[in-house]
């Protein structure tokens, strides 16, 4: 297992344009999270799955951005009609069922989205 | 809510020195509380977590924290700084309860390390 993949790793695009991030957990992991960092702060949560089932979505999270995990595998973060605001790193995590507290997550190297 | 604070933002340090991280967490239940660490264009890493067993936390490379109830801090330390400890390093406490937990985290500190 090669940890948390992200793809891709960097993402410039036009403003108004529509951007999907993908991210492979650890295999056994069924719990996923997401996270967006800008500079010079720390990681905000997003979202966070168990298996296929959304959990729970944070105020962030507006209307544009919505996230799936249609088999409990791999998820997708889709954000429509990108604004200038959207641009930063997007993290995935993934961690065992029992909950990231005993294991700490695993992170991937994340998706830097550039929006101009 | 539970809440961190990382205290200095920025901190300089010469190879060989210690290397001290503050970290100061607000938390109305005992909490779970991680060291990660974020080098250029990399995501995170863990560095040690603390989850109610022994106050006085290893983790990788060297790196150290002591949970103080009393002060509620969860300091990071290491004896003697490498130069490729230069990176940006995060406090976080997980918040929520059962299988609803999910991170808070501080605003990072940067650590410079001068040969």
């Amino acid at each position: 297992d090669t940890g948390v993949s992200q793809n891709p790793r960097h993402k410039i695009t036009k403003r108004g344009q529509n951007v999907t991030f993908r991210c492979d957990p650890i295999s056994e992991h069924n719990r996923l999270y997401w996270y967006r960092q800008t500079l010079g702060q720390g990681p905000e949560f997003l979202t966070y799955f168990q298996n296929e089932a959304q959990l729970e979505k944070s105020r962030l999270l507006s209307d544009r951005f919505s996230a799936e995990r249609p088999k409990g595998s791999f998820s997708t973060l889709e954000i429509q009609r990108t604004e200038q605001g959207d641009s930063a790193m997007y993290l995935c995590a993934s961690s065992p069922s029992r909950g990231g507290e005993n294991y700490g997550y695993t992170f991937g190297s994340g998706t830097r989205l550039t929006v101009v | 809510a539970q809440s961190v604070t990382q205290l200095g933002s920025h901190v300089s340090v010469s190879e060989g020195a210690l290397v001290l991280l503050r970290c100061n967490y607000s938390s109305s239940v005992p909490p779970y509380l991680f060291w990660y660490v974020q080098y250029p264009n990399q995501g995170l890493q863990l560095l040690l977590k603390y989850t109610s067993a022994a106050t006085l936390v290893k983790g990788i490379n060297g790196f150290e924290a002591e949970f103080k109830k009393s002060e509620t801090s969860f300091h990071l330390t290491k004896p003697s700084a490498h130069m490729s400890d230069a990176a940006e390093y995060f406090c976080a406490v997980s918040e929520g309860a059962g299988n609803n937990r999910k991170l808070i985290w501080g605003l990072g500190t940067s650590l410079a390390v001068n040969p």
